[in-house]
């Protein structure tokens, strides 16, 4: 699987949007960019994830570069229930995969009220 | 609701006892898999199920093992725990199995603080 590069750590305002960046300048033509977190002593949590075109969900958007080397994930207004560790993973769709999640260091968001 | 439970949720036991941590999951998943996480290791997979009586070793299988005998459960075993075991555990599912891994959405367990003594 490609690798990910993300900053160690961010900081954002209560309701303010938040956009959290992912260099992935080895990805695939086949590779899904995915994106989790984890919230303080809880298990990973899915966020969103996505091909080529930007993609939105009740959680976050995806906006992913036209190169596909970069992708931000944007919370459009950020809670303090927001602060965990974001994960960008990518994950092969051209198959032979066993199915595992390759977790990186992550960027840890802390939101100030 | 839907969801994946583990228990125990903690659990301190010593070198040697062996143990089980259990993992259910109510989606009808076919894909199952256990991660531990370690401060500067991140999450790695242990084992992994593809569906009912199929299991495969993940990247750190060394020391454990599972079994599938149900779509349902997919428990952890550790017949003779050791310290360097000592870790938070998460079980996580998926509805397909290789086909489908690469967009599934993983769910994840609460997770598992263990300690070997």
């Amino acid at each position: 699987d490609a690798k990910t590069t993300q900053p160690n750590s961010m900081e954002s305002n209560e309701e303010e949007p938040v956009h959290l960046p992912c260099n992935h300048s080895t990805i695939s033509g086949t590779d899904y960019i995915h994106w989790y977190r984890q919230l303080p002593s809880q298990g990973p949590e899915y966020v969103i994830h996505g091909l080529t075109s930007n993609v939105n969900n009740r959680m976050a958007s995806l906006a992913i570069a036209e190169d596909r080397k970069s992708s931000t994930l944007i919370l459009h207004r950020a809670t303090l229930r927001d602060a965990a560790v974001y994960y960008c993973i990518l994950r092969d769709g051209g198959g032979g995969s066993q199915g595992n999640l390759i977790f990186g260091k992550g960027t840890k968001l802390s939101v100030k009220p | 609701e839907a969801q994946v439970t583990q228990n125990p949720r903690y659990l301190i036991t010593v070198t040697g006892k062996k143990l089980t941590v259990t993992c259910s999951q109510n989606m009808n998943h076919e894909y199952m898999s256990w991660y531990r996480q370690d401060p500067g290791l991140g999450l790695r997979q242990i084992y992994y199920s593809m569906n009912v009586e199929v299991t495969d070793k993940g990247d750190v299988p060394e020391g454990y093992k599972v079994s599938r005998k149900e779509k349902r459960n997919f428990p952890l075993i550790l017949e003779s725990p050791s310290p360097n075991q000592t870790s938070l555990y998460f079980c996580a599912s998926s509805l397909f199995g290789a086909a489908g891994a690469y967009y599934n959405e993983q769910f994840f367990g609460p997770g598992t603080r263990l300690t070997v003594l």
